[in-house]
C-alpha cells in the first residue's frame, strides 16, 4: 500500500526566502506525481505534474524534482511571497490512476 | 474552458439522512474521481468512474455509492450519514490513459463542504 509523507507539516518564513518542501513515498512504481496548492476551505489547484520518466518540471518560481528510485520529490519555491501562503499537497499516481496524497505542508510567508 | 464544477458548495444534513453531491468534469475529460478530505488532512480516495462504471474503490463503506452519466458527469451518494462523514468532498476529473505513465494530471473542483449534525 502506497504511503506518502510530507515534511515539514508546517513552515513559516519571511518574505523573499527560497524554500524547499519535501515529499516521500514508499512504492516507487508510480506513473506520475503531482503537486497541488490548497487555500483554506477551497479546492486543489494543480501546480506541477511530473511524469515517471521525468526528473523535474518548472513553472515560474516553482520547480519540482522527482527521484523515483529513492521515493522522493521536492518542491522548490524561489523568492517566496505572502501570496504563496497556503497548504501544499503532494500526490502520487499508482496503478489504477488513483491519487495517494500526503498530509500537506502548511506554508506561511510573512511580509 | 470550464474546469470541474461541483454542487452544492455547502450542505448541512442530520445524522441518518442521505445526501447527493454532483460533479461536472472538465471539458475533454472522461474520468471522474471522488475524494474525502477531513479537516487538516490530505484527501482520501473514495472511488473512480470511467465509462459509467466504478473502476477503483478506496477503503470506504458501501454507504458511499456513485454514478456516472453518459455526459461524464457524476454523482456521489452517501446514505445513513454519520457525524464522521463531515468533510470537504472533492471531485477530480482526468483523461483515462493507458498504464504507460504518459497520462495527464487531475483537475479538481472547489469541493462541497458537508456538515452532519
Amino acid at each position: 500500500k502506497q504511503e506518502v509523507t510530507q515534511i515539514p507539516a508546517a513552515l513559516s518564513v519571511p518574505e523573499g526566502e527560497n524554500l524547499v518542501l519535501n515529499c516521500s513515498f514508499t512504492d516507487s512504481a508510480i506513473y506520475n506525481l503531482q503537486w497541488f496548492r490548497q487555500d483554506p476551505g477551497k479546492g486543489l489547484t494543480s501546480l506541477l505534474l511530473i511524469q515517471s520518466s521525468q526528473r523535474e518540471q518548472t513553472s515560474g518560481r516553482l520547480n519540482a524534482s522527482l527521484d523515483k528510485s529513492s521515493g522522493r520529490s521536492t518542491l522548490y519555491i524561489a523568492a517566496s511571497q505572502p501570496g504563496d501562503s497556503a497548504t501544499y499537497l503532494c500526490a502520487v499516481n499508482n496503478a489504477g490512476n488513483m491519487l495517494t496524497f500526503g498530509g500537506g505542508t502548511r506554508l506561511m510567508v510573512k511580509p | 474552458d470550464a474546469g470541474v464544477t461541483q454542487s452544492p458548495t455547502h450542505l448541512i444534513k442530520t445524522r441518518g439522512q442521505q445526501v447527493t453531491l454532483r460533479c461536472s468534469p472538465k471539458s475533454g475529460h472522461d474520468t471522474v474521481s471522488w475524494y474525502q478530505q477531513a479537516l487538516g488532512q490530505g484527501p482520501q480516495f473514495i472511488f473512480q468512474y470511467y465509462e459509467e462504471e466504478e473502476r477503483q474503490r478506496g477503503n470506504f463503506p458501501d454507504r458511499f455509492s456513485g454514478h456516472q452519466f453518459p455526459n461524464y458527469s457524476s454523482e456521489l451518494n452517501v446514505n445513513a450519514l454519520l457525524l464522521g462523514d463531515s468533510a470537504l468532498y472533492l471531485c477530480a476529473s482526468s483523461l483515462f490513459a493507458p498504464q504507460t505513465g504518459t497520462g495527464g494530471g487531475y483537475t479538481f473542483g472547489s469541493g462541497t463542504r458537508l456538515t452532519v449534525v
